[in-house]
């Protein structure tokens, strides 16, 4: 069975940091593509962040550039976001996703994780 | 990287159809075929129910079906039932190589 389940989450102050993990399962990891999809409770889905296979492609929604650092451990079937200088803007549910594969590039995100509440404040 | 346009709502009977859509540019919905939608329960992790514009996941119903006429996909539910009743999200993959999600459409099953 494919399992995501995140963790990390928390309460922090506004420029304070947080790193989310995002642990695998019932998969081989190593060959997707995962993501992160951040959601204010009530509010719509946005895209956050994406990283290939291997970790050396990376990509991320302009608001959270030069602040968030997504990465993964293949060996650990882990993938991570560092969250730097937080805002309260910032304040979500954070999941992560997977994605296509190398050989298969299609755009759809068919395993979710539960999600990990990030609240941003003082 | 502005959110697509979905419309906040829309409501119908149930066995009714209903369509969703999803509004963008030529540099994310109108430029490629990577579009999928997902239904959201409230307090559920999103569900995948189409990708690349009109597939459908194994074991979603083929009451659900999805399209794309240049920069506006659309999602079409057919045969409405109470069950279906849940927030719906287009997403689309940018000439950026990153993601864009719509702001989501609340269906109400009346």
């Amino acid at each position: 069975e494919v399992q995501l389940v995140e963790s990390g989450g928390g309460l922090v102050q506004p420029g304070g940091s947080l790193r989310l993990s995002c642990a695998a399962s019932g998969f081989t990891f190593s060959n997707y593509w995962i993501h992160w999809v951040r959601q204010v409770p009530g509010k719509g889905l946005v895209w956050v962040s994406r990283i290939n296979s291997d970790g050396s492609s990376t990509y991320y929604v302009d608001s959270v550039k030069g602040r968030f650092t997504i990465s993964r451990d293949n060996a650990k079937n882990t993938l991570y976001l560092q969250m730097n200088s937080l805002r309260a803007e910032d304040t979500a549910i954070y999941y992560c996703a997977r994605g296509a594969t190398a050989v298969d590039p299609t755009w759809g995100f068919d395993y979710w994780g539960q999600g990990a509440l990030v609240t941003v404040s003082s | 990287q502005s959110a697509l346009t979905q419309p906040a709502s829309v409501s119908g009977s149930p066995g009714q159809s209903i369509t969703i859509s999803c509004t963008g540019t030529s540099s994310d919905v109108g430029g490629h075929d990577y579009v999928s939608w997902y239904q959201q329960h409230p307090g559920k992790a999103p569900k995948l129910i189409i990708y690349d514009v009109s597939k459908r996941p194994s074991g979603v119903s083929n009451r659900f079906s999805g399209s794309k006429s240049g920069n506006t996909a659309s999602l079409t539910i057919s045969g409405l039932q109470a069950e279906d009743e849940a927030d719906y999200h287009c997403s689309s993959y940018t000439s950026s190589s990153t993601g864009l999600f719509g702001g989501g459409t609340r269906l109400t099953v009346l």
